[in-house]
């Protein structure tokens, strides 16, 4: 079985530019989280889909934006692109909601900004 | 907010046995998981602890103290293949999981 694949895998933006990262969750999961991972920190939870619906969001400004589509993929969207947001993007999906749900992680988008 | 502090880096022997301590300050949370990551990898899940007490799972345990908010990640018999970096994560609301820093651990022949 396909694990949690995300596109791409390597991007390079300029400040101020806008960017779409893409992931496509396990068969049969219906939660996609996604997080930001600078280098030497650990993964930051940036927004929770599950069921097409944001069901949760972490403490990051407006320029950053996700939607869920019916087949449970979904996509981020970072506009307005600032040095600070060069990091490694991840996806990880899970078959339920709650916190005790493993979550399967994509091998990430590395976005860098110059 | 919640945090979580565990070490930055630990070192050990191939064959030994390692714990990686991580302690909270949170005002609610569900449940504390661990998660491996090698260079350039993905982050594995490895462990969940929603009840205090050991949790087992083949040469990883895992261990939760709320009333300490501690808990730690036990690796026996250690394979050079387990050199990673290991995060302890708090589950909040559905799943709002917030991640130490992670602790790079080493093993040496």
């Amino acid at each position: 079985d396909a694990g949690v694949t995300q596109s791409p895998t390597h991007l390079i933006k300029t400040r101020g530019q806008h960017v779409t990262l893409r992931c496509s969750p396990i068969s049969g999961h219906k939660s996609v989280s996604w997080y930001q991972q600078v280098l030497g920190q650990g993964p930051q939870f940036i927004f929770q889909y599950y069921e097409k619906e944001e069901r949760g969001r972490g403490n990051f400004p407006d320029r950053f934006s996700a939607r869920q589509f019916p087949n449970y993929s979904s996509e981020l969207n970072v506009n307005a692109l600032l040095l600070g947001d060069s990091a490694l993007y991840l996806c990880a999906s899970s078959l339920g909601i709650n916190s005790n749900q493993p979550q399967h992680f994509g091998d990430g988008t590395r976005l860098s900004i110059l | 907010g919640q945090s979580l502090e565990q070490p930055s880096e630990v070192t050990a022997v191939e064959g030994a046995i390692v714990q990686i301590n991580c302690t909270y300050q949170t005002s609610g949370f569900y449940g504390l998981s661990w998660y491996q990551q090698h260079d350039g990898g993905a982050p594995t899940f490895l462990s969940y602890n929603g009840l205090d007490g050991l949790e087992e799972t083949g040469r990883f345990s895992s261990f939760l103290s709320r009333s300490d908010s501690y808990g730690y990640l036990l690796l026996q018999e250690l394979q050079m293949k387990d050199s990673a970096s290991y995060f302890c994560a708090l589950g909040g609301g559905y799943q709002k999981v917030t991640f130490g820093i992670g602790t790079k651990l080493q093993v040496i022949p």
